[in-house]
């Protein structure tokens, strides 16, 4: 079974870093580009970075460009998403996914359970 | 950015009833739109890729995804339907393109019990 699970939120400061991990398992996690969706609460999806199958390719949303770095880890079938300077904004549900092709045409599947991040002073 | 923009944001409806929510993109994406559905509390699923398409589970070769459940559209503009609308369907229902990054998805249509 494809399986994908986060780690590492929490509450954190305006200002404060976070850093978040998935643990891919029931497939060959080097054959797939990864990426990372967030859902606020009460509110709809948003694409925040996807990452190629060797992590020589990253993309990022215009929101969280320069703040946020994703990264894998191929020998240990893990993704992470380093996240710096968090705003109250940033509050939301990280979702990790499998990005089935990474450019035109991709698709999100399967989708993590996901982990609360939330940034409040 | 290609914006997505479903209607209507939300709708009530009763087992058995036919379902269609609409999608349109600020630009002509073709075929590449996908639906996914998210029950409350759960992660989105993927229903549908490339409009109208669905995922075969590999060696099983049957779809996860109801029969029940129709995509069609290219351009701008999109539509999925459910021919008979079962008590697991309510849940709500996202269109995303996946033309050009950065993937954008619609708002959202919440379908409830009637």
């Amino acid at each position: 079974e494809v399986q994908l699970v986060e780690s590492g939120g929490g509450a954190v400061r305006p200002g404060g870093s976070l850093r978040l991990s998935c643990a891919a398992s029931g497939f060959t996690f080097d054959d797939y580009a990864m990426g990372w969706v967030r859902q606020a609460p009460g509110k709809g999806l948003e694409w925040v970075s996807s990452i190629n199958w060797n992590g020589d390719s990253t993309t990022y949303a215009d929101s969280v460009r320069g703040r946020f770095t994703i990264s894998r880890d191929n020998a240990r079938n893990s993704l992470s998403l380093q996240m710096n300077s968090l705003r109250a904004e940033d509050t939301a549900m990280y979702h990790c996914v499998r990005d089935v092709g990474y450019t035109r045409g991709n698709w999100f599947d399967p989708w993590g359970q996901g982990i609360l991040v939330t940034v409040s002073s | 950015d290609i914006q997505m923009t479903q209607s209507p944001s939300s709708l009530s409806a009763s087992v058995g009833d036919r379902v269609t929510i609409t999608c349109r993109a600020s630009e002509s994406i073709s075929t590449y739109l996908n639906w996914y559905q998210q029950k409350p509390g759960e992660a989105p699923k993927l229903l549908m890729f490339d409009a109208s398409k669905m995922i075969y589970v590999a060696l099983s070769l049957q779809s996860g995804v109801p029969s029940r459940f129709r995509g069609s559209g290219s351009g701008t503009d999109f539509t999925l339907t459910i021919t008979s609308l079962q008590p697991e369907d309510f849940a709500t229902y996202y269109c995303q393109q996946s033309f050009s990054p950065p993937w954008t998805f619609g708002q959202g249509t919440k379908v409830e019990i009637k």
